[in-house]
């Protein structure tokens, strides 16, 4: 079962804006995390977020966590064609052997 | 590059076969996690496994098994494929210290095709 949902489920934006991605979920987590993936290959890991903070950065990555909502967004700001790709978010779980649960994905277009 | 390694890249297979999938580990990692990713779908939990014993599991059924070896390299089987198995299978590798566990590195995948 999908725990995150991102939305939209399809984002088509020109070079050089920025691209807004959230992501819902429904049980409590320790963290929550967004990847990217290019063509169906590997996933690369972006950044974590911990269930104690409520933002954070990276480069052109802006992250925010809001868990009375259990909601986050993913921002990236000057966004360029190497940008397009799909995007995911998964939450890690509480308590013991907790997993990674992924969204289905948002597919982010950036046209040069 | 992330340094996890899967064997191999694609792989065709018929109805009722059994596949081994192969995950070596990013260096200083001892937990790795098996993904199916169907088209168009986010990655499925399947198992993961630390210092060589199943620790959590998705909900696939039996004929879905792994192993971690003491080099914390592993593999995934699948008995009796069926048409639905047709996925990108991915593993991850990640350091848990103290039942902490963080960033998961991601292999780039085995193209599984069951005809």
């Amino acid at each position: 079962s999908q725990q995150g949902e991102e939305d939209p489920q399809a984002l088509s934006i020109q070079e050089g804006e920025n691209a807004t991605m959230n992501c819902s979920y429904k049980t409590s987590i320790n963290n929550l995390q967004w990847y990217r993936q290019n063509s169906g290959r590997g996933l690369v890991h972006l950044i974590l977020i911990r269930s104690n903070e409520r933002e954070k950065h990276s480069g052109r990555l802006r992250v925010t966590l809001d868990t009375s909502k259990k909601s986050s967004s993913l921002l990236i700001t000057a966004s360029r064609a190497a940008d397009t790709a799909s995007y995911f978010c998964a939450t890690r779980n509480t308590g013991a052997n907790s997993k990674l649960t992924f969204g289905k994905g948002i597919t982010l277009s950036v046209r040069p | 590059e992330t340094g996890v390694t899967q064997s191999p890249t694609h792989l065709i297979k018929t109805r009722g076969q059994q596949v081994t999938l192969r995950c070596s580990s990013q260096s200083g990692h001892n937990t790795v996690s098996w993904y199916q990713q169907a088209l168009g779908q986010g990655p499925q939990f399947i198992f993961q496994y630390y210092r060589e014993e199943e620790n959590g599991r998705g909900n696939f059924p039996p004929r879905f098994s792994g192993l971690q070896f003491p080099n914390y390299s592993s593999e995934l089987n699948v008995n009796a494929l069926e048409l639905d198995d047709s996925a990108l299978y991915l593993c991850a590798s990640s350091l848990a210290v103290g039942g902490a566990q963080e960033t998961q590195y991601f292999g780039p995948g085995t193209r599984l095709l069951v005809l």
